[in-house]
């Protein structure tokens, strides 16, 4: 069974600049999260999707911020424009219950510069 | 890594040797738990899970023990291996997102 996959797994970009993230779930998968470690952070959350509604976004850190889901299958994390404090691995993961266990992709490092 | 400027805490044991990596959680109403391993480059991966219902729970070589009092996880390896060396995440899920511990990195040593 294919896990999580996150696309790209770099990143660089200019500060102002828009980046795309895109997480894979595993199939099946109804629940995807979002994650992000900042430098010296530890891995926060920033938003949860059921299928592609949005049950919990109270991570998300401002409104430069947009995920997606549409049709319930891969999501993906919109940054826009780009600050240098955005710089961090941005993490997905999913699960096919709630309030189980969360299975994470490899990440995509975000460098803004 | 995504370690960098992140000061962890570390254990370095001596291969063959049981490791034990502690966590303290912050939250009374969590009441599902987590440990995560991290390798350089990669994603958090699931190695076991409690449930708060239990206060200990055992895996392959690796064992899970729970004490709500004192809101205290150990993640015990039993005959601890060089590709066990990573970095460890105890995650308590609170209506249903994962608050993350630091960490704590685990190398091992001939």
């Amino acid at each position: 069974e294919a896990g999580v996959t996150q696309f790209p797994s770099h990143s660089v970009i200019e500060k102002g600049q828009t980046v795309t993230l895109r997480c894979d779930p595993i199939s099946g998968h109804d629940n995807l999260y979002w994650y992000r470690r900042v430098m010296g952070k530890e891995i926060k959350f920033l938003l949860h999707f059921v299928k592609e509604s949005k049950q919990d976004e109270s991570g998300m850190p401002n409104n430069r911020f947009l995920a997606e889901r549409t049709g319930g299958t891969y999501s993906t994390l919109k940054v826009q424009p780009a600050e240098l404090e955005d710089s961090g691995v941005y993490f997905c993961a999913s699960s096919p219950q709630r309030a189980g266990v969360q299975f994470f992709g490899p990440g995509t490092r975000l460098t803004v510069l | 890594g995504e370690s960098v400027g992140l000061h962890l805490p570390t254990l370095s044991v001596q291969e063959g040797d049981n490791s034990i990596i502690n966590c303290a959680y912050s939250n009374s109403a969590s009441d599902y738990f987590i440990w995560y391993k991290q390798e350089s480059g990669k994603g958090p991966q699931f190695i076991i899970d409690i449930r708060s219902n239990m206060d200990k729970r055992q895996g392959q070589r690796v064992t899970v023990l729970l004490n709500k009092t004192v809101k205290h996880l150990s993640l015990q390896i039993a005959a601890t291996q060089p590709g066990d060396s990573a970095v460890y995440f105890c995650a308590e899920n609170l209506g249903d997102k994962l608050i993350f511990g630091t960490g704590t990195r685990l190398q091992v040593f001939p």
